[in-house]
């Protein structure tokens, strides 16, 4: 099946510091996201990417969209304590043509240090 | 607008016992996925319902697990018979029609099987 990549698998930074953490493929995805969750709680929606090589920006957050469609990063600028959290990638799949099943990375742990 | 509501958060059940689960989704979406969460791991997708449907059901376990998004009223994950293995976090997410890579997710409900 399909399988998503994360890494690193956690992370303790300072407060400040900027974030890179990234995602890859066995398969291509036409489309690619970055949730975030906190403790007891669902995934949250960062950012959508909907084409090779396609770069998006949320405030402090990065992510593109890689060339052959099979990798991801996404880099978070000037970390705050609030940035705490797991870091999900997901790619989008279906079947009959319609594209609606998410496939999860295992998650990258960010630990900010104030 | 109210997100989507999931209920119970916290479910604990003993070997044998059926397990029910609620899912409301955002008003105006009409599309629900179920995904299961085990700890340390990311979100795995389990079926897609549309309202009186089961569009796709794959990563459902064949026996025992059945989901169901009646006309009216919410969505019902609903575990026969459970074991130990099903304790895990169930998340179910919304879309509206024609935007399935926008799920918002809920908070989940935290199954524990004793």
């Amino acid at each position: 099946g399909q399988q998503l990549n994360q890494s690193p698998q956690s992370m303790f930074i300072q407060e400040g510091e900027d974030v890179s953490m990234n995602c890859t493929s066995s398969s291509i995805f036409n489309t690619w996201l970055w949730y975030k969750q906190e403790p007891g709680e669902g995934p949250v929606l960062l950012i959508a990417l909907y084409k090779a090589g396609e770069l998006t920006s949320n405030g402090r957050l990065t992510a593109q969209f890689g060339i052959t469609r099979k990798d991801s990063f996404l880099n978070i600028s000037a970390s705050i304590p609030s940035d705490v959290g797991i870091y999900f990638c997901a790619g989008l799949s279906g079947s009959g043509g319609s594209n609606y099943k998410l496939t999860f990375g295992k998650g990258t742990l960010l630990t900010v240090n104030p | 607008n109210a997100g989507v509501m999931q209920n119970p958060r916290h479910l604990v059940r003993r070997r044998g016992q059926e397990a029910r689960l609620r899912c409301s989704p955002m008003k105006g979406h009409s599309h629900v996925y179920w995904y299961r969460q085990l700890p340390e791991e990311g979100l795995k997708f389990m079926v897609y319902l549309q309202k009186e449907n089961i569009i796709d059901e794959s990563g459902m376990p064949k026996e025992r697990f059945s989901a169901e998004f009646p006309k009216e009223g919410p969505s019902i994950l609903r575990i026969q018979q459970v074991v130990r293995g099903d304790s895990a976090a169930y998340f179910c997410a919304s879309s509206p029609p024609g935007a399935p890579a926008t799920q918002y997710f809920g908070p989940g409900t935290r199954l524990t099987v004793l």
